[in-house]
């Protein structure tokens, strides 16, 4: 595998439902990010990681908890969603934290998650 | 706040001719602006980062421009062909935390 994978690619759950999204990077990278896609909407960013350690929430609800146990995984933790969360949800990863410069970001393929 | 707009309606440009796609932004002074390409079903892929004292950046057909006075970015493709239909992204780095933000996006259709 090369690049960034996530899985599952979609995903079906219920507002009861308790679900994980998957992240790997093979990039050697040190930052790791989620991101939500909704239509016609900009990127939101919701988590970053550097080094495994949370550097960013923005505002999150909690009913989304990301988990990082090392600098190569990410994960998303999902439970008691709302029909409103129904997004693509993007990992990516970038060589280090931006800083005083901008690194490009990689990103994975997404999961398309719907809930109903 | 701090805000990006990129054109919301889909681009139509005929094969063989140059696309261009704007990328305004208000309340910033970004010291770099990203474009990055999006295919449906996919996650963006990076195309170009330009900084805020180059004026033009170059690669293959794409060209980028940054005016800090306009606030404004221009992403050209030259000779377009259908294989570059897609929708284009632009982002700059936040000036508070360095963290990128994002425009919504133009839909670009090359037509044969």
């Amino acid at each position: 595998e090369t690049g960034v994978t996530q899985t599952p690619r979609h995903l079906v759950m219920g507002m009861t439902n308790k679900k994980s999204l998957k992240c790997e990077q093979h990039l050697g990278h040190n930052a790791m990010y989620w991101y939500k896609q909704s239509a016609k909407k900009p990127l939101e960013l919701m988590f970053v990681y550097n080094f495994k350690e949370q550097t960013e929430n923005n505002s999150v609800p909690s009913r989304f908890s990301p988990e990082c146990p090392n600098s190569s995984h990410l994960f998303l933790h999902l439970h008691t969603l709302q029909p409103e969360d129904s997004a693509l949800y993007l990992c990516a990863s970038s060589p280090r934290l931006a800083g005083s410069v901008s690194y490009e970001q990689y990103f994975g393929p997404g999961t398309r998650l719907t809930v109903t | 706040s701090q805000k990006i707009e990129q054109n919301s309606e889909a681009l139509n440009i005929q094969e063989g001719k140059t696309a261009t796609l704007t990328c305004n932004y208000t309340n910033y002074s970004p010291a770099y602006l990203q474009w990055y390409r999006q295919d449906p079903g996919r996650g963006p892929v990076f195309l170009l980062l330009i900084r805020e004292n180059e004026k033009e950046k170059r690669k293959e057909r794409l060209k980028v421009t940054f005016d800090t006075t306009l606030k404004q970015s221009l992403f050209h493709i030259t000779a377009s062909q259908p294989a570059d239909s897609a929708t284009y992204l632009c982002a700059l780095v936040s000036d508070s935390n360095y963290q990128l933000i994002w425009g919504a996006g133009t839909k670009l259709i090359i037509k044969p």
